[in-house]
């Protein structure tokens, strides 16, 4: 069965300094690939998502994720963070074989220090 | 476009009792499904709906029910409330199944 691991519970960065926030998943499979974040009390709001086609994707708020099939990795990543980055991320995988029902990692925290 | 809605934001229920949840998918969209999302196990598949026919389902106790009606809106149920159902419920509605999953603001249910 489809996993994701999110290695970093919470990942701790300086203001404007660059983060990469590490996604790996347990098929190498067809598979598509979510970043999505959750802001307190709130719900999820897709980042970027992997369908095909080119291995470097971009998404909203200046973040992008490099598709790396061989190490079945899927990191996120920002050239330089703001205080309002500071929020839950959330990784996910779906694929044909789970009936493309998201199976999600366990999330990194990111916080975003002045 | 009007995004995904969920009504209530927030329940307290007490134990033993039954919820139910709804959710209001994007327009256009015909699939609907569900997640909760605890502290403990993260987030994890309910089921998910496709006009009005139940299309697959999650590993959760049969507590759990739902269903979606023909303008593609969709309820959850649970009965017999247990303390550990106490999480955040979240709706996601796209086209189809395959299809990108936009996600509803949730609803918090407490069970006291």
């Amino acid at each position: 069965a489809q996993s994701v691991t999110q290695l970093d519970s919470q990942v701790p960065v300086f203001e404007e300094a660059p983060v990469e926030l590490r996604c790996n998943y347990s098929s190498s499979v067809s598979v598509y690939l979510f970043w999505y974040v959750q802001y307190p009390n709130q719900g999820l709001q897709l980042l970027l998502k992997y369908l095909s086609g080119s291995t470097l994707v971009k998404g909203i708020n200046g973040f992008e994720a490099e598709f790396n099939k061989s190490q079945t990795s899927f990191h996120l990543r920002k050239p330089s963070v703001h205080i309002s980055d500071t929020a839950e991320y959330f990784c996910a995988v779906s694929d044909l074989d789970s009936s493309y029902k998201l199976i999600f990692g366990s999330g990194t925290r990111l916080l975003v220090r002045p | 476009k009007a995004g995904v809605t969920q009504t209530p934001r927030y329940l307290i229920k007490t134990r033993g009792q039954q919820v139910t949840l709804s959710c209001s998918p994007i327009s256009g969209h015909r699939s609907v499904s569900w997640y909760q999302q605890t502290p403990g196990q993260g987030l994890q598949f309910l089921f998910e709906y496709f006009s009005e026919t139940q299309r697959n389902k999650g590993n959760f106790p049969g507590r759990f029910s739902g269903r979606q009606f023909s303008n593609s809106r969709s309820e959850m149920n649970v009965s017999t409330l247990e303390l550990g159902d106490s999480a955040l419920y979240l709706c996601a509605s796209s086209l189809d199944s395959a299809d990108t999953q936009y996600f509803g603001p949730g609803t918090r249910l407490t069970v006291l």
